[in-house]
Parts: structure tokens; C-alpha cells; sequence
């Protein structure tokens, strides 16, 4: 069974900076991207970059490029979502995700975390 | 790049049928087969329910279905039941990134 862990809510303080988790176990991790999704308050899904574990390969929305870093650790299957220094509008549901086609990252999200709920507030 | 565009909200009666759509570019539903749909109820995490256009992951209902034309997408429900009350969000393959629409909320009256 395909399971996506991800670490729990985090609060914190603009400037600040955060790193989440995301464990995967049920699959071979390196053979399937990992995305990582925004759902900011009562609001919609958006796509902020995706992660190829097998060899690194990472592309960001231009939304987010350069406001987050994707990166992972295939020796113990986890990818990570990390923040230098966190705004008041970073405060929103993270959701990672895996790709529904091994190799390919076209085919959408067919397993998905549980969510990581980061709230920055002073 | 734009969020696709979705209507904010359709309602339905137990048994009929709805259909959402999903307007993009040529940039993007135009031109890749790579449109997604997801489900999402209150506090949960989004569901796969189509991929590449028109195909159901296992154990999806086959009242859901997809279909694309020019650059508009569109999910259909069909039998509709009250547990398909939720947010629906379509997304579209590009050739640097992905892109997912606004949401609309589905009603069962």
C-alpha cells in the first residue's frame, strides 16, 4: 500500500524559516515524482513544484521559484518543502503528493499526504 | 500562467447528471491528453478521480468520466449521489509545470 507521511502542523513567526517532510513507503521511491501542493485557506489547490527522486530533477511553478525549495533524501524516501523566511502568507495546508505513472509526471497526483497545516503568525 | 477556469459552483438532484468544465490555452489543455480531475471533501485531502482525459484510476466509480475538446475539459457525473457533494479541481499538464483550476463546488441538492 502506497503511503504518504507527512510531518505534523508547524507554527512559526514570519522570518523564520521551516523545513517539512513527506515519508513515502509502499513503492519504489525513486521511480515516481513527489509533488507538493498549497491549499491556502478556503481557497483552491495550487501547484508549486515537483521532485524526481531518482535523479534530483526539479521544476518549480514560476509562482514559487525561488520562494520555496524542493528537495529529497532517497536513502531514507522522504522529500521535504523548505522556506529560508516565512511571510504571513505562506500560512496554508501542504499537501505532498506522488505521481500517478512511474517516471512520467504528466498523469496527475494519485496518492497524496495527509497535509501539513503551517501557520505564520507574530 | 493563469489558473484554469472553472465555474465556481453547480448543483444537482440525487440520480441526474452534471457536467464541469475546465476552459485553458493551447499552452495547456489544447495541447497535451494530460488533464487531470480531482475530488475533494471538507478537511480531506484531494482524490484522484481522472487522469490523462477520460481514465479512472482502480475503484473509481465509472459515473465519473472525462472528455476534452479544443481547449476546455470537462468532468461528467452521472447518477449523481449525495456523497458526490464536494470541490472538484481540474489540472493540466504544461510543458514546464502544472496548472490547477479555481474549484467548484458541487451541490447535491
Amino acid at each position: 500500500e502506497v503511503q504518504l507521511v507527512q510531518s505534523g502542523a508547524e507554527v512559526k513567526k514570519p522570518g523564520e524559516s521551516l523545513k517539512i517532510s513527506c515519508k513515502a513507503s509502499g513503492y519504489s521511491f525513486t521511480g515516481f515524482w513527489i509533488g507538493w501542493v498549497r491549499q491556502m485557506p478556503g481557497k483552491g489547490l495550487e501547484w508549486m513544484g515537483i521532485i524526481y527522486p531518482g535523479d534530483s530533477d526539479t521544476r518549480y511553478s514560476p509562482s514559487f521559484q525561488g520562494q520555496v525549495t524542493i528537495s529529497a533524501d532517497k536513502s531514507i524516501s522522504t522529500a521535504y518543502l523548505q522556506w529560508s523566511s516565512l511571510k504571513a502568507s505562506d500560512t496554508a495546508m501542504y499537501y505532498c503528493a506522488r505521481s500517478a505513472a512511474y517516471y512520467y509526471d504528466s498523469s496527475g497526483f494519485s496518492d497524496w499526504g495527509q497535509g501539513t497545516l503551517v501557520t505564520v503568525s507574530s | 500562467q493563469s489558473a484554469l477556469t472553472q465555474p465556481a459552483s453547480v448543483s444537482g438532484s440525487p440520480g441526474q447528471s452534471i457536467t464541469i468544465s475546465c476552459t485553458g490555452t493551447s499552452s495547456d489543455v489544447g495541447g497535451y491528453n494530460y488533464v487531470s480531475w480531482y475530488q475533494q471533501h471538507p478537511g480531506k485531502a484531494p482524490k484522484l478521480m481522472i487522469y490523462d482525459v477520460s481514465n479512472r484510476p482502480s475503484g473509481v466509480s465509472n459515473r465519473f468520466s472525462g472528455s476534452k475538446s479544443g481547449n476546455t475539459a470537462s468532468l461528467t457525473i452521472s447518477g449523481l449521489q449525495t456523497e458526490d457533494e464536494a470541490d472538484y479541481y481540474c489540472s493540466s499538464y504544461t510543458s514546464s509545470s502544472t496548472l490547477f483550476g479555481g474549484g467548484t463546488k458541487l451541490t447535491v441538492l
